[in-house]
């Protein structure tokens, strides 16, 4: 089944203590994004990347860190996570753009 | 600061009539609009995309885009109760994408 996978799907942690939210899809898609969701707020971006290897920031990409070293994965690294980083994530591919991106299922993450 | 704007609602519409929801966006370099439709507690899901000016039909479904006036907007016809949810309009321009806050549309029986 074609498919993104996001693990953990709901984390509660603590200030300052690093974490990683990972992604992966089977589709052997060439884009990949996360995306924060806050109330009012609607999605925004916070990296993407075109392919292996390249990764660029969206448009709230402070505190967070990403990786693509396979096609397949797209981490999303929070070194030092603040209560502000609270909030529903979500990872996203497609193809290539302007194209379908297929959402994850999302993280509910909670720093307290 | 690239921004797009949605009303928020929530519009509500009897099953059967046509819903319409509008979108706008600041930025004339964009390239593509997206409209998605989000289920209460679901991921989002792709509806249509639209990146020429004048209308796309899909099904139920139209999208309309005005690049003069800088707006996006999209017709639901014979809405159904199962449409409710909120939809969400995303520009994309050089690799990034641009969301609305989204608007929650309610069919009513």
């Amino acid at each position: 089944e074609a498919q993104v996978t996001q693990n953990p799907r709901y984390l509660i942690t603590v200030t300052g203590k690093k974490l990683t939210v990972t992604c992966s899809q089977n589709m052997n898609h060439e884009y990949m994004s996360w995306y924060r969701q806050d109330p009012g707020l609607g999605l925004r971006q916070i990296y993407y990347s075109m392919n292996v290897e390249v990764t660029d920031k969206g448009d709230v990409p402070e505190g967070y860190k990403v990786s693509r070293k396979e096609k397949r994965n797209f981490p999303l690294i929070l070194e030092s996570p603040s209560p502000n980083q609270t909030s529903l994530y979500f990872c996203a591919s497609s193809y290539g753009q302007p194209d379908t991106q297929y959402f994850g299922p999302g993280t509910r993450l909670t720093v307290l | 600061q690239k921004e797009v704007e949605q009303n928020s609602g929530p519009l509500s519409v009897p099953e059967g009539a046509i819903a319409s929801l509008n979108c706008t966006y600041s930025d004339r370099g964009s390239q593509s609009f997206f409209w998605y439709r989000q289920y209460s507690g679901k991921s989002p899901e792709l509806i249509m995309f639209i990146y020429s000016n004048g209308d796309k039909e899909d099904g139920r479904f139209t999208a309309q885009l005005n690049k003069a006036s800088q707006y996006v907007s999209l017709l639901i016809r014979d809405s159904q109760p199962s449409d409710s949810a909120t939809y969400l309009c995303a520009d994309y321009n050089f690799n990034k994408f641009y969301f609305g806050s989204g608007t929650k549309l309610n069919v009513k029986p």
